[in-house]
């Protein structure tokens, strides 16, 4: 089993449309779950950061956090063509000093905004 | 803010041949880990150093070294290329101390052996 398994789609949605990213994981050591935005021949860009189960809301992003099902989600509300791009979910757990510096990523997510 | 800056973006080599890639991290930090993505792979940690020592290695071979000097700047390096070594390769840089620091990741360097 996978550490990490992010469905891979690809996922074509219509501008505006509320889009659903979601990821699992196997490792209860995960502390820290973020989520990437990687546009085509580009290095990824952190879009989302947590660290506790709950919601975090960043504009029309929402990154959310269920520990004990071991699940993280991200939605976008009012997506947009320009959010056309692979969307990994990543992971890590701190070492013994407390720093986390390993990411364990799911295989991203294919995402088509279509206006 | 200057970004993590990766040198060189794309090249070409051939089975066989070594590569080096270069890495700036963002100024100030100190912990500087390198990835492999593949299209079949995703995106895999290869190694990570701290004050110019590694402090863990990914499950790759032996081929794929790194270093780190004073300055934090980071360079990896692949023997022996292989057609399967194909990928894009990504530096990330991060504070380094404290809990739950910030990754930032580089454009990455695309290297396509033949």
């Amino acid at each position: 089993q996978k550490e990490v398994e992010q469905d891979p789609g690809p996922l074509s949605v219509p501008e505006g449309a509320i889009v659903s990213l979601n990821c699992t994981y196997s490792n209860s050591a995960f502390q820290y779950f973020m989520w990437y935005r990687q546009y085509s021949r580009k290095g990824p860009e952190l879009l989302m950061y947590t660290y506790s189960s709950g919601n975090k809301e960043d504009g029309r992003f929402t990154a959310q956090v269920d520990k004990s099902s071991k699940y993280i989600s991200l939605f976008i509300r009012d997506s947009q063509p320009s959010d056309s791009a692979t969307y990994l979910c990543a992971m890590s757990a701190p070492n013994s000093g407390g720093s986390n510096y390993k990411l364990t990523f799911g295989k991203g997510t294919l995402l088509t905004v279509n206006p | 803010k200057a970004g993590v800056t990766q040198t060189p973006r794309y090249l070409i080599k051939t089975r066989g041949q070594q590569v080096t890639l270069s890495c700036s991290p963002i100024s100030g930090h100190r912990s500087v880990s390198w990835y492999q993505q593949t299209p079949g792979q995703g995106l895999q940690f290869l190694f990570e150093y701290f004050s110019e020592t590694q402090r863990n290695k990914g499950n790759f071979p032996g081929r794929f070294s790194g270093r780190q000097f004073s300055n934090s700047r980071s360079e990896m390096n692949v023997s022996t290329l292989e057609l399967g070594d194909s990928a894009l390769y990504l530096c990330a840089s991060t504070k380094g101390q404290g809990a739950g620091n910030t990754i930032y990741f580089g454009e990455g360097s695309w290297l396509t052996v033949v």
